[in-house]
């Protein structure tokens, strides 16, 4: 069975900080794998996706960016943090041949 | 992309009564409409979901209705417990190299006992 590990699951960070969240997906090979972020009480916004080791596409910036430099793991950063980076943050997966999207248990960051 | 409007935004129903939610997408290449659960401080599961070559899905209490010239997908939650009490979101999904999805904005259900 495919699990999805996102790491931290929580973090307390100040503005102008640098930021580093990690996903890992076992148990299924070469996913397409996604960044989403959820305000508060809102909705669920892609922010990057990628289909393979490498290629990391953008949907919506709001100043960070991903990587994928294994074809299991994803990794959202930014350098300096911003008050409304605040939110929960969700790596999520697909199939590569499906659409089927499962996600991650998230990592929930308050920038102070 | 694709817009995809859900309505309402609050719903509060009486348990063992029925509830239902709305969408409506724009983009008629949209292929797939799952339909996520999400309770409070954790993720959204998926819950039931129905694709273009479906009109109705049921799983259990969970019914799943698909217009496809008309736009618009409902969830329909017979029976309602309070465990059913959560944050519902639509989803829509055209189909491309990769699978991008586009929510609406939720809805918040409350099943009074």
């Amino acid at each position: 069975a495919q699990t999805i590990h996102q790491w931290p699951v929580a973090e307390i960070k100040a503005v102008g900080s640098p930021l580093s969240l990690g996903c890992t997906i076992k148990g299924k090979s070469s996913p397409n794998l996604y960044w989403y972020w959820q305000a508060t009480g809102g909705t669920l916004q892609q922010l990057f996706y990628s289909i393979t080791v490498g290629q990391v596409e953008s949907v919506v910036q709001l100043n960070l960016s991903a990587s994928r430099p294994k074809d299991d793991q994803f990794i959202l950063s930014t350098e300096k943090l911003l008050l409304s980076h605040s939110g929960f943050y969700l790596c999520a997966w697909t199939r590569n041949s499906g659409n089927t999207l499962y996600f991650g248990e998230g990592s929930r960051l308050i920038v102070v | 992309g694709e817009q995809v409007e859900q309505l309402p935004s609050i719903l509060r129903v009486q348990e063992g009564s029925s509830a239902s939610i709305n969408c409506s997408y724009e983009d008629s290449a949209s292929n797939y409409f799952p339909w996520y659960k999400q309770e409070p401080g954790e993720n959204p599961k998926l819950i039931i979901d129905i694709r273009s070559n479906m009109e109705r899905k049921q799983i259990q209490e969970l019914i799943v209705l698909l217009d496809k010239k008309a736009k618009r997908f409902s969830l329909h939650i017979t029976d309602t417990q309070p465990g059913d009490s959560a944050m519902y979101f639509c989803a829509a999904s055209p189909p491309t190299g990769y699978q991008n999805f586009y929510f609406g904005k939720g809805t918040s259900l409350t099943v009074i006992p």
